[in-house]
Formats: structure tokens, C-alpha cells, sequence
């Protein structure tokens, strides 16, 4: 692993589904972050984490939770997919006192 | 919080020619301004940054100025590149733990 791993790639849902998207990082960053990204709206901060067991809410949480058991995951839950959690999904890291962030690849999820 | 504008949405540029991305934030107390360059299902790629501290910064063809009585800040990309092709994403985020805001990126397409 160099960087970020998100997964799945990608996933079709059905809506009232349970899911989770995983990340993991293996630069020891204490920050990290899941942002929604959909077309015209840029990147959207849904959960974020400062440390390993703390989490704080983004711009757009509703519908989301996030744990962060340990330094290297932050999975990020769906509890009951709806259509408008249609999005591609990134997360991201970074250093304390560091501003520059890492992203992954992306899950591109389908809520039908 | 914080609200990032980006102009313009879609930007097309001759080969060799300058291209120009503007972003506006809206808080004062934002000191850390990056831009990141998003290709074709990838995720976002930090490309320069600078701080408020500083008023411009230069990397090879890359460069960013940074005007905090207006509150506003800009990528420049000179002689550019069929590779400079992809979506640029300006963002700001203020002192300490405070989270990046993103603009709404702008679409950039280099006419060969």
C-alpha cells in the first residue's frame, strides 16, 4: 500500500441497503477526511477525523457515520442508502499542522 | 464558515497559451490557499499551495498570488500542455484543525 486505498472501486446499491466504504492510509497521518464530490457542487466534507478516536461532522453528515478505531482506517457508513447518496466518494489525509492532503482513488457509489 | 467561489466553470485554451482560474473565500481568517488538479477518475492532486504570508509562489509553470485584502486568489498555467488537460480545484481552510473548504472546480481543456 503507498498513499490511500479506498474500496470498492465501485458499487451498485439498492436503496435501504447498508454499506460501508473503506479507507486506508499508510503514511501515519493523524487527520483524515470523506468527501462527496458530485457534478457542479466540487467536493463536499462529510465526516472528518483529527485523531484516532475522535470524529466531527462535515458540511453534509446526515445519513453518514464514521469510526476511527486506529490511526490507519476510517470507513465511512451508509445506514440506509437513498438515492441522493448517488456520488462519488474520496478520502482523504494529512499531517498535524500540515495542510497539504492526500486523497484516494474514489468509490463511485449508485443508489437505485 | 467559510465559502469558496471559482471562476470560471469550463476554461478551453490554445496549446502554449495562459491559462487563468480565479477563486474568492470568504473568510478573513482563512492563511492557507491549495489548488488541486483532478484528472479523469483519479482523485484530487495537490499541485501548489501557499499561505498567507506569502503573496505569490511559483513552481516551473505553475503559479498562484494571493491578494488577502480582497480576499481572493488565482492559478496561472503558462505555456500549456495537452497533460494540463483536467479539472483544478481551489480551496482555503483557517488556523489550526480547521478543514478545507473547496471551490467548485473549474473544467480545463487544452486545444492542440
Amino acid at each position: 500500500i503507498a498513499g490511500i486505498t479506498q474500496a470498492p472501486t465501485s458499487q451498485i446499491l439498492a436503496a435501504g441497503r447498508r454499506m460501508t466504504l473503506r479507507c486506508t492510509q499508510d503514511m501515519r497521518h493523524n487527520a483524515m477526511y470523506w468527501y462527496r464530490q458530485d457534478l457542479g457542487l466540487g467536493l463536499r466534507l462529510i465526516h472528518y477525523s483529527n485523531t484516532a478516536g475522535t470524529t466531527g461532522k462535515g458540511e453534509v453528515p446526515d445519513g453518514y457515520s464514521v469510526s476511527r478505531a486506529n490511526t490507519d482506517d476510517f470507513p465511512l457508513t451508509l445506514a440506509s442508502a437513498v438515492p441522493s447518496q448517488t456520488s462519488v466518494y474520496f478520502c482523504a489525509s494529512s499531517r498535524d499542522g500540515d495542510y497539504g492532503y492526500t486523497f484516494g482513488s474514489g468509490t463511485r457509489l449508485t443508489v437505485v | 464558515g467559510e465559502n469558496v467561489e471559482q471562476h470560471p466553470s469550463t476554461l478551453s485554451v490554445q496549446e502554449g497559451d495562459s491559462a487563468v482560474i480565479k477563486c474568492t473565500y470568504s473568510d478573513s481568517a482563512s492563511n492557507y490557499f491549495p489548488w488541486y488538479k483532478q484528472e479523469l477518475g483519479k482523485g484530487p492532486q495537490l499541485i501548489i499551495d501557499i499561505r498567507s504570508n506569502v503573496g505569490e509562489k511559483k513552481d516551473q509553470r505553475i503559479a498562484v498570488t494571493l491578494n488577502k485584502t480582497a480576499k481572493h486568489f488565482s492559478l496561472h498555467i503558462t505555456e500549456t500542455q495537452p497533460e494540463d488537460s483536467a479539472v483544478y480545484f481551489c480551496a482555503a481552510s483557517g488556523f489550526g484543525n480547521e478543514k478545507l473548504t473547496f471551490g467548485t472546480g473549474t473544467r480545463l481543456t487544452i486545444i492542440p
